[in-house]
């Protein structure tokens, strides 16, 4: 596998489930972020890892909770989420001080 | 805050038609400004970045130049082809890039080239 890997790549889940999404890096990388994108909105920057300590909550409603065991992984536990909940979920990585960030293909994330 | 405006479409050009994707951006300090790209059913691909002004990155054909005397970073290219059809997106990162940072979209713009 190389750069940003996502999985799964689509879920669908009940408000009253619970899930996690997974994100994998293998650029080396040290820092990474989660980022969600809605149908008419910009996207918006939802948490930031740097050395696998949380750096930015970016006002993200409890129902999210990130987690970074290490630098390579990145995981995002959902519970008892909205519809409005329902996008799609990008992670990112990049190595501090070089600014570009890298992407994966996305979450599409649907709340029934 | 940081802000970035780019023209949202959906914009739409016949093949080797010249491409101009208008973006500027408000923000404090001296921010990096990329351009990514987004195909259909895929994540986000960084197209080409600039650190400071009057840098000009470029990547496929593809480029755009740091201007900060009218905060833009306009997207160019001089001939299109029906494979650039795409969302692209203006971004900037607040300050050098120094630390870890979000970077601040604009609410991206979508492209048809047609045959």
């Amino acid at each position: 596998e190389t750069g940003v890997t996502q999985t799964p790549r689509h879920l669908v889940m009940g408000m009253t489930n619970k899930k996690s999404l997974k994100c994998e890096q293998h650029l080396g990388h040290n820092a990474m972020y989660w980022y969600k994108q809605s149908a008419k909105k910009p996207l918006e920057l939802m948490f930031v890892y740097s050395l696998e300590e949380r750096v930015e909550n970016n006002s993200v409603p409890s129902r999210f909770s990130p987690e970074c065991p290490n630098s390579s992984h990145l995981f995002l536990h959902l519970h008892t989420l909205q519809p409005e909940d329902s996008a799609l979920y990008l992670c990112a990585s990049s190595q501090e001080g070089a600014g570009s960030q890298y992407f994966g293909p996305g979450t599409r994330l649907t709340v029934l | 805050g940081n802000s970035v405006t780019q023209m949202e479409g959906p914009v739409t050009l016949s093949e080797e038609a010249f491409l101009t994707i208008n973006c500027t951006y408000t923000a404090t300090g001296y921010p990096s400004l990329f351009w990514y790209v987004q195909y259909p059913g895929e994540g986000l691909q960084l197209l080409l970045k600039a650190t400071k002004a009057d840098d000009k990155g470029s990547n496929k054909g593809f480029e755009a130049t740091y201007r900060k005397e009218t905060t833009s970073f306009h997207l160019e290219k001089g001939s299109v082809q029906v494979s650039d059809s795409a969302v692209y997106f203006c971004a900037l990162i607040r300050g050098s890039g120094g630390g870890a940072d979000g970077l601040t979209f604009g609410k991206g713009t979508h492209l048809i080239i047609q045959p």
